[in-house]
């Protein structure tokens, strides 16, 4: 089975604070995806990572940033913790795959709450 | 812009019921339709979709593609308590765009 793992269920910062999010995967796979999930609006994408050292910005990647130095491991930073940044925070990974699809496989999530 | 929309938002049954949960998208880039169930914790994923009038079964969920009038269904027959869940519609290639979810409520 995919063992996807977020290194916090529950984290509480403060405005202006750096903070980090971290996700691994145990199943070799290339892409790995961070979502926000927020009531209403369901899962939106910040940012996606096809392989080790690449990132591409999701829809809503502003006051986010991610590092990905080795393939089993996706960070998220938040460079400057804001109140409207509080949220639950979603990891996911899948294999590249040529003609078939895959999906991803999630995390538990991180319930960040920024006071 | 890609769309999903999910409805109904929630709804309440009762043990026994058969639920139906709609998806309709509007996305650029299709390549497959996922389902997943989230309790409190990570989503599963509970089928994927590619191509139109194939129904997928695993024991009492079922769902069927439709990619002309672009929607997909999900029906759980026979519900129980452990069905209790927000159920989420997810649309693309390897980047999906998800449903705001659809909160199903299974009572005694």
């Amino acid at each position: 089975d995919v063992k996807v793992t977020q290194s916090s269920r529950y984290l509480v910062k403060r405005t202006g604070e750096k903070v980090f999010l971290e996700c691994v995967q145990d199943m070799d796979h290339e892409n790995m995806f961070w979502y926000r999930q927020d009531p209403g609006l369901g899962l939106r994408l910040i940012y996606f990572s096809y392989d080790v050292k690449m990132k591409e910005k999701g829809d809503i990647p502003e006051g986010y940033s991610v590092s990905r130095e080795k393939k089993e491991r996706f960070s998220l930073i938040l460079e400057s913790a804001s109140t409207n940044q509080t949220s639950m925070y979603l990891c996911a990974s899948r294999p590249m795959t040529g003609l078939s699809n895959q999906p991803q496989h999630f995390g538990d999530g991180t319930r960040l709450s920024i006071l | 812009e890609d769309k999903v929309v999910q409805s109904p938002l929630s709804l309440v049954v009762h043990e026994g019921d058969t639920v139906t949960l709609n998806c309709s998208y509007e996305v650029t880039n299709f390549r497959s339709l996922l389902w997943y169930k989230q309790e409190k914790k990570a989503p599963t994923f509970l089928f994927m979709l590619t191509s139109s009038g194939i129904e997928k079964k695993s024991g009492r969920l079922s769902s069927i593609l439709d990619k002309k009038e672009l929607f997909s269904i999900l029906n759980i027959t026979a519900t129980q308590t452990g069905d209790s869940a927000v159920y989420l519609c997810a649309v693309g290639d390897y980047k999906l765009s998800f449903g705001a979810g659809t909160t199903v409520t299974v009572r005694a």
